[in-house]
């Protein structure tokens, strides 16, 4: 489900290592999602989508699987740089064109 | 294209004034969105705009915010008066779709309101 709260989940990840990023989703009906990557000071940007008739999507150095028996998204980046450090946010489309977003979870890229 | 622009970037305010944030869509996109970013709530929908038309309103916290898009081009979202506690970031993203249609949504920049 989605979580609004003052503490966001941090993963901490070495510069060259893969990462992934979690999300769960409460709306089986949901039908199309997306991780968007906010930096800071920056509006949420669009990285990748997956609708709920696949189970695994590529793009340039990331991959979203998704499972729908447990509800469960999640973002892969391979080789991650310090340029990936940011929050992402998973939203899934429920009714119409409605997005619902998680409440993110900031990356942390060491050098 | 100039992907969603929003206006101002920043604004400071004192408490009880009128504030007025501005918003042009990408042409073409036919869904508006205003969100709300703060840390302590994460992103909130306030308002939403179909073909100009406000279809979701429910998020919208009081009636001291209004939104409204005269044209395909333009929306404002207005709050007067301004509290302290509406200080936050707002977004505006546009989109084009529905349905069967897979569409994400594309943010603006945001401005961030500080209201002292």
């Amino acid at each position: 489900g989605e979580s609004v709260g003052l503490h966001l989940p941090t993963l901490s990840v070495q510069e060259g290592d893969n990462s992934i990023i979690n999300c769960a989703y409460s709306n089986s009906a949901s039908d199309y999602f997306i991780w968007y990557k906010q930096e800071s000071g920056k509006g949420p940007q669009f990285i990748i989508d997956i609708r709920s008739n696949m189970d695994k999507r590529q793009g340039q150095r990331v991959t979203v699987l998704l499972n729908k028996t447990v509800k469960h998204l999640s973002l892969q980046i391979a080789a991650t740089q310090p340029g990936d450090s940011a929050v992402y946010f998973c939203a899934g489309r429920d009714a119409g064109n409605m997005l619902t977003f998680g409440g993110g979870t900031r990356l942390m890229v060491k050098p | 294209d100039a992907g969603v622009i929003q206006s101002p970037r920043h604004e400071v305010t004192e408490m009880g004034q009128e504030v007025t944030l501005r918003c042009k869509p990408i042409s073409g996109h036919n869904s508006l969105f205003w969100y709300r970013q703060t840390m302590m709530r994460g992103l909130e929908l306030l308002i939403y705009f179909n073909n100009n038309v406000p279809i979701d309103d429910s998020g919208m916290p009081e009636d001291r915010f209004s939104a409204k898009m005269p044209n395909a081009s333009f929306s404002t979202l207005k709050i007067q008066p301004s509290e302290p506690r509406d200080s936050a970031v707002y977004f505006c993203a546009s989109s084009l779709g529905g349905g069967l249609r897979n569409y994400g949504y594309t943010f603006g920049s945001g401005t961030r309101l500080t209201v002292v």
